[in-house]
């Protein structure tokens, strides 16, 4: 079972966007919209950003947007700011197994 | 207030097996399908195991199947691993499918809202 293709590492500077992508297959993000992201700081358990592609939960901030096309999500950070460096995690629904996890993007603010 | 606390952590030798449970408190846990995530050290999150509110369906990865068993009861979610192996050692995590809004019993969100804190598993002889 693959798991999702992220970058290792994606950088920027304060107040720049940035975007991570995620790559999977027709059996998972090309095939239906249930790619959610979640946020990981060091030490803490995963948190909930964004869901079926591109819906915000209630208190997250609108700094975080999803979006998919084919077989890649995105999820674009705006406004960077320093408490947004943490580990990045897209994750899907997959027919094959039932959930699968991408390989996680480390953002930097510089 | 919603909350997930995972417990029976531990070192363990290899091949020998371990139970986890995951207390669930401040929601209506029978109607939420749940998961199983881990984390080994240094790595990215690894989805382990899943099964529905009613127990009818349970999942499981590849590289624990046969050897780990989710259940759950009215109060507490379970996984039993059994031949544990090096590559087992992680934090494993138990989370609620929901996407942190309302969720319908019954209807799948495949959407990971509220984690526990998790539990280090570490097998080693």
């Amino acid at each position: 079972q693959s798991a999702l293709t992220q970058p290792a590492s994606v950088s920027g500077s304060p107040g720049q966007s940035i975007t991570i992508s995620c790559t999977g297959t027709s059996s998972d993000i090309g095939g239906y919209n249930f790619v959610s992201w979640h946020q990981q700081h060091p030490g803490k358990a995963p948190k909930l950003l964004i869901y079926d592609v591109s819906l915000r939960p209630s208190g997250v901030s609108d700094r975080f947007s999803g979006s998919k096309s084919g077989n890649t999500a995105s999820l674009t950070i705006s406004g960077l700011q320093a408490e947004d460096e943490a580990d990045y995690y897209c994750s899907s629904f997959r027919s094959t197994s039932r959930y699968v996890f991408g390989t996680g993007t480390k953002v930097t603010v510089l | 207030q919603v909350q997930l606390v995972e417990s029976g952590g531990g070192v363990v030798q290899p091949g020998r097996s371990l139970s986890l449970s995951c207390a669930a408190s401040g929601f209506a846990f029978h109607t939420y399908p749940m998961h199983w995530v881990r984390q080994a050290p240094g790595k990215g999150l690894e989805w382990v195991a899943f099964m529905s509110y009613d127990r009818e369906e349970e999942y499981y990865a590849d590289y624990v199947k046969g050897r780990f068993t989710i259940s759950r009861d009215n109060a507490k979610l379970y996984l039993q691993m059994n031949g544990l192996r090096a590559e087992d050692t992680a934090v494993y995590y138990c989370a609620r499918e929901c996407t942190g809004g309302v969720c319908y019993t019954g209807v799948d969100y495949h959407t990971l809202d509220v984690w526990g804190q998790g539990t280090t598993v570490i097998v080693s002889s």
